[in-house]
């Protein structure tokens, strides 16, 4: 069972335009919810990342907006810049064990000058 | 800054033998490793989480006769796969938590495993 899970597969758009990742999740339990930007032959960075406390992180033109009712968040990246063209990986973790941390499958995101 | 280092960046290993992958932790305390496979195609696959001074927990379908691991300090830990085979091929990744800042955990570059 997939318990974050990540959609769209993948995307695309122009520069300058407005990225929507989405993730939801299964584990009510479940509540940190860090973001991962991966490039080819790269190990994943983690890019920002929010608590279940909060329905909104921002740094810079990244944005997390989180919906603890609908197990539900989406990451936002503005201004979207050819260099943002990545791997995204949506990740939880939570509960008994706040350090195993639990990974989506990825948004591939292509930015088209 | 806190960094994650892990050693080799790329290894080839014959079909049956082992290899023995490092994480170093930089600027911060790794209490707890995290090793994770990334199999073409697919997310990341938790094999173990380590804790110094606790017993490691293995994930299940990955086992401790398979990827032993050692955690013997607050900056270093080692894993290695042993006879290793195809389906073992992968992008290894140690990743600790900085516990100073948050609990996500820092990644290194990873160790591609690929398997003759």
């Amino acid at each position: 069972q997939q318990q974050v899970r990540q959609s769209p597969q993948s995307l695309t758009v122009w520069e300058g335009e407005t990225a929507i990742l989405n993730c939801s999740y299964e584990n009510s339990a479940f509540d940190y919810f860090p973001w991962y930007q991966q490039f080819p032959g790269e190990g994943p960075a983690l890019l920002i990342a929010i608590r279940s406390v909060s329905d909104k992180k921002e740094d810079g033109r990244f944005t997390i907006f989180f919906n603890k009712r609908e197990k539900k968040l989406s990451l936002h990246i503005t201004d979207s810049q050819p260099g943002d063209s990545a791997t995204y990986f949506c990740a939880a973790s939570g509960g008994t064990n706040a350090y195993k941390v639990i990974f989506g499958k990825g948004t591939h995101l292509h930015v088209l000058p | 800054g806190a960094l994650v280092y892990q050693y080799p960046r790329r290894t080839i290993c014959k079909s049956g033998t082992s290899m023995r992958m490092e994480c170093q932790a930089v600027g911060f305390q790794a209490t707890s490793v995290a090793w994770y496979r990334q199999s073409p195609q697919k997310t990341f696959e938790l094999i173990a989480l380590s804790t110094v001074n606790s017993a490691i927990k293995y994930e299940q379908n990955f086992t401790q006769e398979k990827f032993p691991i050692s955690h013997p300090n607050l900056s270093f830990s080692s894993m290695t796969v042993l006879n290793a085979y195809l389906e073992d091929r992968g992008l290894y990744l140690c990743g600790a938590p900085d516990r100073n800042n948050n609990q996500a955990p820092l990644f290194g570059e990873g160790t591609r495993l690929s398997v003759l």
